[in-house]
């Protein structure tokens, strides 16, 4: 079955760089985007942007443009997601997801990982 | 860019109806879909309705999705309310880019 598997909780203090895994199993993972999606405390959803692992093509949401890189390695079907300049406004949990859609249509998500800046 | 508003909160009695809108703020509702994600509490998002009114198989027939051109908006509308559909609903469409935008979101309480 499919899992996306994300590594787990991170305290940073700000100014620092965090970065999160999502490891990814079930599927052939160089066929789909990966997407990341976060969501501060009580907040709501907020889409960071997404990567194609099979020729690791990026593309970002403007409020991240400069302070988030994705990547990934594909001997291991892992994709990562990269934030720098860390401001408390950051603290949230980061969501790995990807839409399969061939036919039929299926979404799976990580579990979150809680990214929590502070001094 | 443009916004998608969603209202903050609906409630309603089980085996009742709910239906909730998500207005475009400018552009045609029509020039992308709209997909719905239903979050639980403590848990990641589901997508419950994908491209304006499909649903993804598993998903309860109750769950319906529509659009309606003349108030630019989305609807979701869950009949038969049960106690587990009490969760966090965010519509989502892409801009020109297709970035993914998502609206406010909107708790539904079963009272």
């Amino acid at each position: 079955q499919v899992q996306l598997v994300q590594s787990g909780a991170e305290v940073k203090k700000p100014g620092a760089s965090v970065r999160v895994s999502c490891k990814a199993s079930g599927y052939t993972f160089t066929g789909y985007y990966i997407h990341w999606v976060r969501q501060a405390p009580g907040q709501g959803l907020q889409w960071v942007g997404r990567l194609h692992p099979n020729i690791g093509d990026t593309d970002y949401a403007q409020s991240f443009q400069g302070r988030v890189t994705l990547t990934r390695d594909t001997s291991i079907t892992t994709a990562y997601m990269e934030l720098s300049g860390l401001r408390s406004d950051d603290t949230a949990v980061y969501y790995c997801a990807t839409i399969h859609d061939n036919g039929d249509y299926d979404d799976y998500w990580g579990q979150g990982t809680l990214v929590t800046v502070s001094s | 860019n443009f916004m998608l508003t969603q209202p903050h909160s609906v409630s309603e009695s089980p085996g009742k109806t709910v239906t909730i809108s998500c207005t475009r703020s400018s552009g045609s509702i029509d020039n992308n879909f709209v997909q719905w994600c239903q979050q639980r509490p403590g848990s990641s998002p589901t997508i419950v309705i994908y491209e304006d009114s499909q649903r993804p198989s598993g998903v309860p027939d109750r769950f319906s999705g529509s659009i309606d051109s003349s108030s630019n908006s989305a609807s979701l509308t869950i009949s038969g309310l049960r106690t587990e559909d009490e969760a966090d609903y965010y519509c989502q469409s892409f801009d020109s880019n297709y970035h993914w935008v998502f609206g406010g979101g909107t708790k539904v309480t079963v009272l």
